[in-house]
């Protein structure tokens, strides 16, 4: 069994600033994906970034990047110069080759603020 | 990429009744699955829709209460049955697209959010 972990139920960040929001997990295979997943009010599940578990380096799409610490099972997203449209819910999740049903964290509600 | 059409996106309905919603994918997709959404929480798996046979259930999800159809491998309904408020969420399916592959980026409706009053 997997499970996923969001610490932090609520965050807020001015526009502009950086900020980071923290997920561990856990599972016994060696083969699995991690994702960071938005959802914005109107409901939509949106892929911010992948990471594949056997992939030593970070990934990294444009302002949005993952530290992966394999050892310590800890996948955190740093979102740097946040925009007011990076305002909400975001889901930390997992699947691994046994299944591509994904587990996800309970979410953390990130507002921008000007 | 896959591209989900869900209806409907939203319902209101009365306790007692029953509720069927349609997931409609651009192209044929092998992993199909129906989640959960109850109010300020994360999304938990209902099923795993499978084509031409019986859908596999997860803990606490059972048939009577959730069928689901898979038709064919562009197209599945799940059904919350004899509703109660305790049903109110949102809905969603989902499809991975390429499973197997070094993407496995899975893909979502809009959801459904479903009251029973």
């Amino acid at each position: 069994a997997q499970t996923v972990t969001q610490s932090q139920p609520e965050m807020s960040v001015q526009e502009a600033e950086t900020v980071t929001l923290s997920c561990t997990y856990d599972t016994s295979e060696n083969n699995y994906y991690l994702f960071w997943y938005k959802q914005p009010p109107s409901r939509q599940m949106i892929l911010v970034i992948r990471q594949e578990a056997y992939k030593q380096q970070n990934a990294t799409e444009n302002r949005f990047s993952v530290n992966f610490q394999k050892a310590a099972k800890s996948f955190s997203l740093k979102i740097s110069d946040s925009q007011l449209g990076d305002t909400a819910m975001y889901f930390c999740a997992l699947h691994t080759n046994s299944g591509y049903a994904l587990n996800f964290g309970k979410g953390t509600s990130l507002l921008v603020t000007p | 990429s896959a591209v989900i059409s869900q209806k409907p996106s939203r319902d209101i309905c009365q306790r007692g009744t029953s509720l069927t919603i349609q997931c409609q994918v651009d192209s044929q997709v092998t992993m199909m699955f129906w989640y959960r959404q109850q109010p300020g929480q994360s999304l938990t798996l209902i099923a795993t829709a499978n084509q031409g046979s019986e859908a596999t259930y997860e803990s606490g999800f059972v048939i009577d209460k959730f069928p689901i159809s898979r038709p064919n491998l562009t197209f599945s309904t799940l059904t919350v049955s004899n509703m109660s408020p305790e049903d109110s969420s949102i809905y969603l399916c989902s499809v991975v697209p390429q499973p197997g592959q070094k993407n496995t980026e899975a893909f979502f409706g809009q959801g459904t959010r479903l009251t029973v009053v």
